[in-house]
């Protein structure tokens, strides 16, 4: 089946600091999802692409769809405490497969 | 507007005890799945169905049963649960043309 690789598996960073974290498939995907999990709940939408090289945003995230349709980055501006979490990629093509998740802690 | 409910929230049961996980949603959506999660293994598909009546299966079946009778409930069946079952497990729902998952709460399961 589809497989997607998330790296990093888990991020250790001091408020205030900015993250990159991707995800990277040998399949090629009609859209890219990323997804955050807050502790004891499901995942909740956070950004969707739909197009190759597209790059959208919201308020502090930025999402890029590659431009090989393969591969997918997020990216968090000036971290705050409540951005802890793990955050899943989702490649889209007739069903959602997901990546392993990156754990993000944040340190006042 | 509740969204997508999963009843219960906890449940331990002992290998071979059989039980339901209750799925249901209030937003209409045509598409519901099932996915489990497991430590560093991120969330693996286990049944879904695209509209009352019809049901597939996804990454992980074996061990699970579902039905879907309703548009708006998607229970998943453990007939003799086994310690590899313990995971939480999520339901999701969303309508046929649309790739945003709605996911509910989870519910956490330990099979002893």
């Amino acid at each position: 089946g589809q497989q997607l690789n998330q790296s990093p598996q888990s991020m250790f960073i001091q408020e205030g600091e900015d993250v990159s974290m991707n995800c990277t498939s040998s399949s090629i995907f009609n859209t890219w999802l990323w997804y955050k999990q807050d502790p004891g709940e499901g995942p909740v939408l956070l950004i969707a692409l739909y197009k190759a090289g597209e790059l959208t945003s919201n308020g502090r995230l930025t999402a890029q769809f590659g431009i090989t349709r393969k591969d997918s980055f997020l990216n968090i501006s000036a971290s705050i405490p409540s951005d802890v979490g793990i955050y899943f990629c989702a490649g889209h093509a007739g069903k959602s497969t997901f990546g392993d998740g990156t754990t993000l802690t944040v340190k006042p | 507007n509740a969204g997508v409910t999963q009843t219960p929230k906890f449940q331990v049961l002992k290998t071979g005890q059989s039980m339901t996980l209750q799925c249901a949603q209030d937003m209409n959506h045509e598409y519901m799945s099932w996915y489990r999660q497991d430590p560093g293994m991120g969330l693996r598909l286990i049944h879904y169905s695209v509209g009352a009546g019809i049901t597939d299966q996804g990454e992980v079946p074996n061990g699970y049963n579902v039905s879907r009778s309703t548009t708006e409930d998607f229970p998943l069946r453990l007939l003799s649960a086994a310690p590899s079952q313990t995971s939480v497990y999520f339901c999701a729902s969303t309508t046929s043309t649309n790739e945003k998952l709605f996911f509910g709460s989870g519910t956490q399961l330990s099979v002893l």
